[in-house]
């Protein structure tokens, strides 16, 4: 079946400090792929997506990039601000009945 | 602007109760999801719909039921709750079931069973 593995946290940085969290999957075919973030006590907001090999997503100086030969979708950010604080889940879709299969979710944390 | 609500921030429940869950999106979104969320786990679906009155079992069904009478209303019922239920719960809805787009979620609803 489909699976998701993400780098386990926490994550403590410091501010401007690169980022990347780890994120490999497992699936038949070519799914696609999310990097879904949550802010302390908020819901999941999708940050951004590819839904093919090579596509690269990018939003809010976040960006991944869709590796078909690794099965990887790394979250990259150059500089880090303490707003970027929140919990980050790597999903993907595979399939007719659109179900989401998520990470277990890294906790970042950036200090001033 | 696209939203998903929830019923409630905070739930406290007692062991045995029935307790009902709701989510209400205005997006006229035809899927809709109900997922917990525990720490180290991560999301794990419980219940989806495709449409109204329709329902399917994600992965963790047992002890979960769920209610679509409306479109815009999916509800997740726990018929007796009991304390490894304590969660948080978080909705999610989305337009198309083949679609790549976005499901768009509740803030969650952090439930306390005693």
């Amino acid at each position: 079946g489909n699976s998701v593995t993400q780098m386990e946290g926490p994550v403590t940085l410091s501010e401007e400090a690169f980022l990347t969290i780890n994120c490999t999957y497992t699936a038949t075919g070519y799914p696609s792929l999310f990097w879904y973030v949550q802010y302390p006590g908020e819901g999941l907001q999708l940050l951004l997506k590819a839904t093919k090999a090579d596509d690269k997503g990018s939003n809010k100086g976040f960006e991944a990039t869709y590796r078909k030969e690794t099965t990887s979708f790394h979250l990259e950010k150059g500089s880090v601000q303490v707003s970027d604080s929140a919990v980050y889940f790597c999903a993907l879709l595979r399939g007719s009945n659109y179900k989401l299969t998520f990470g277990k979710g890294t906790l970042l944390t950036v200090n001033p | 602007d696209v939203k998903v609500t929830q019923s409630s921030r905070y739930l406290v429940k007692r062991t045995g109760e029935k307790v009902f869950l709701e989510c209400v999106q205005d997006m006229d979104h035809e899927n809709m999801f109900w997922y917990r969320q525990d720490p180290g786990l991560g999301l794990r679906l419980i219940y989806f719909s495709y449409d109204v009155k329709m329902k399917e079992k994600g992965d963790i069904p047992e002890g979960y039921s769920v209610s679509r009478e409306k479109k815009e209303r999916f509800s997740l019922i726990l018929e007796s709750a009991s304390t490894n239920q304590t969660s948080m719960y978080l909705c999610a809805s989305i337009f198309s079931r083949t679609s790549t787009d976005t499901q768009y979620f509740g803030p969650g609803t952090r439930l306390t069973v005693l």
